[in-house]
């Protein structure tokens, strides 16, 4: 069975500060990796993803995500945090390569960035 | 940009009632699925669709619940008699095949 651990409930950092939300997951072969984010009262809007192509993916916002298989980690870095990125994270998990299946996911980090 | 759209926004009804929460999925997209979240918990999946049928279900998808495309473009979540515990947002998704999930904004059911 696939998981998903977000080290981390809530997560503060500076604006303009790093922003590093972790994520390890359990699979039994290299998965599909995801990160998503909720603003509040919205839906989940997808942020990037790993589909085992490049290990370092880029997303939007200017979020990037690496696949680690040694670590079995997909870490959500951002270089620099700006005020409009104070949002839940979640890490999520699928199998690879079968269409319509379940997202797996994390319990979620909240960001706050403070100015 | 092309997105899933959920109807109604925030449902209140009374433990027992049946509810039906409606999606309109990302029209080219064939993959339908619903999941949930309680208030300060994770998203949990429900159900996913392919093709007219169930494809996958969890455990939390009982005889309690059913999903039904009945048309073209709707795609639905039926809970038959409420309880209070399935006070949750409900997230409709789409996909075109493997890969990422297009989310709804979600449907708050409140069961009282």
């Amino acid at each position: 069975a696939q998981s998903v651990t977000q080290l981390g409930s809530h997560v503060s950092v500076s604006e303009g500060a790093l922003v590093l939300l972790r994520c390890n997951y359990s699979s039994s072969v290299p998965p599909y990796l995801f990160w998503y984010v909720q603003y509040p009262n919205q839906g989940l809007q997808l942020l990037l993803k790993y589909t085992s192509a490049a290990t370092l993916v880029k997303g939007i916002n200017g979020f990037e995500a690496e696949f680690k298989k040694s670590e079995t980690s997909f870490h959500l870095t951002k270089p620099s945090a700006h005020m409009s990125d104070a949002a839940e994270y979640f890490c999520a998990v699928s199998a690879p390569d079968q269409a319509g299946t379940a997202l797996i996911f994390g319990k979620g980090t909240t960001l706050s960035v403070s100015s | 940009e092309p997105e899933v759209t959920q109807t109604p926004s925030h449902q209140v009804t009374q433990m027992g009632q049946e509810v039906i929460l409606r999606c309109v999925p990302i029209s080219n997209h064939l993959y339908f699925y619903w999941y949930r979240q309680i208030l300060g918990q994770k998203v949990e999946f429900l159900v996913s669709f392919y093709n007219n049928e169930i494809s996958e279900k969890s455990e939390i998808f009982d005889d309690q619940f059913s999903v039904e495309r009945p048309d073209g473009s709707n795609f639905t979540l039926k809970i038959r008699s409420t309880k209070l515990e399935d006070s949750a947002m409900y997230f409709c998704a789409s996909s075109v095949s493997q890969g990422e999930q297009y989310f709804g904004p979600g449907t708050r059911l409140t069961v009282t």
